[in-house]
């Protein structure tokens, strides 16, 4: 079965550095999301991604994210001047339409970063 | 900013029995998702809920819609140990996310 896959599983950064995640989704779908989850606490939505351009975006996806589709395969979630906040699991997810035409979201597996 | 409660935040039952896990979210939205997360591990998506009166089922997972009251409710049947997760609503085109729903399923 098809699966989303995020590298690397695990990142560690120093405060400041910028970093890039990695995600390959699927590969015959459309839409593609980032969450991030700090350590024993909730889910936050980051970004939507369709059609080469943000969708939808959080309050949390302010100037410090991009994301990029580089190459028609790859989604990447750049985070530029990491903070010791930012430490948390990040995970992809893509679908193959729009989720309201009741398609379910895969997820990767997440990359933890840890920044020190 | 759109508020999501969940609760119970930590429920054990026993197998066999039946139990509700409620979603209330804070402003009109059209649109709810319910995800299950086993410790340590990514996401699952179960339900998209995007009608009042919605009903979605699956195994002995029931997901429900009530858009005027802003509630969503998770009803777990005869619940087996395999069901043992955290589960999460999330609301909206933002997908603000609830809590969560730490579920233990006691032989």
């Amino acid at each position: 079965e098809p699966e989303v896959t995020q590298t690397p599983s695990h990142q560690v950064t120093q405060m400041g550095q910028e970093v890039i995640l990695r995600c390959v989704p699927i590969s015959n779908h459309l839409y593609f999301y980032w969450y991030r989850q700090i350590l024993g606490q909730k889910v936050e939505f980051l970004v939507s991604f369709y059609n080469n351009e943000i969708s939808e975006k959080s309050e949390i996806f302010d100037d410090q994210f991009s994301v990029e589709r580089p190459d028609g395969s790859n989604f990447t979630l750049k985070i530029r001047s990491t903070k010791l906040e930012d430490s948390a699991m990040y995970f992809c997810a893509s679908s193959p339409l729009e989720t309201a035409t009741y398609q379910p979201q895969h997820f990767g597996d997440g990359t933890r970063l840890s920044i020190l | 900013e759109l508020k999501v409660e969940q609760n119970p935040l930590f429920l054990s039952m026993q197998e066999g029995k039946n139990y509700t896990i409620y979603c209330n979210y804070s402003t009109t939205s059209d649109r709810l998702y319910w995800y299950r997360q086993d410790p340590g591990k990514s996401l699952e998506s179960l339900f998209v809920l995007l009608s009042n009166g919605a009903v979605k089922q699956e195994g002995r997972l029931m997901a429900s819609l009530d858009t005027k009251a802003r509630l969503s409710t998770l009803h777990i049947t005869a619940a087996v140990h395999d069901l043992s997760a955290t589960y999460f609503c999330a609301v909206g085109h933002q997908f603000y996310f609830g809590t969560g729903t730490s579920l233990t399923v006691i032989p």
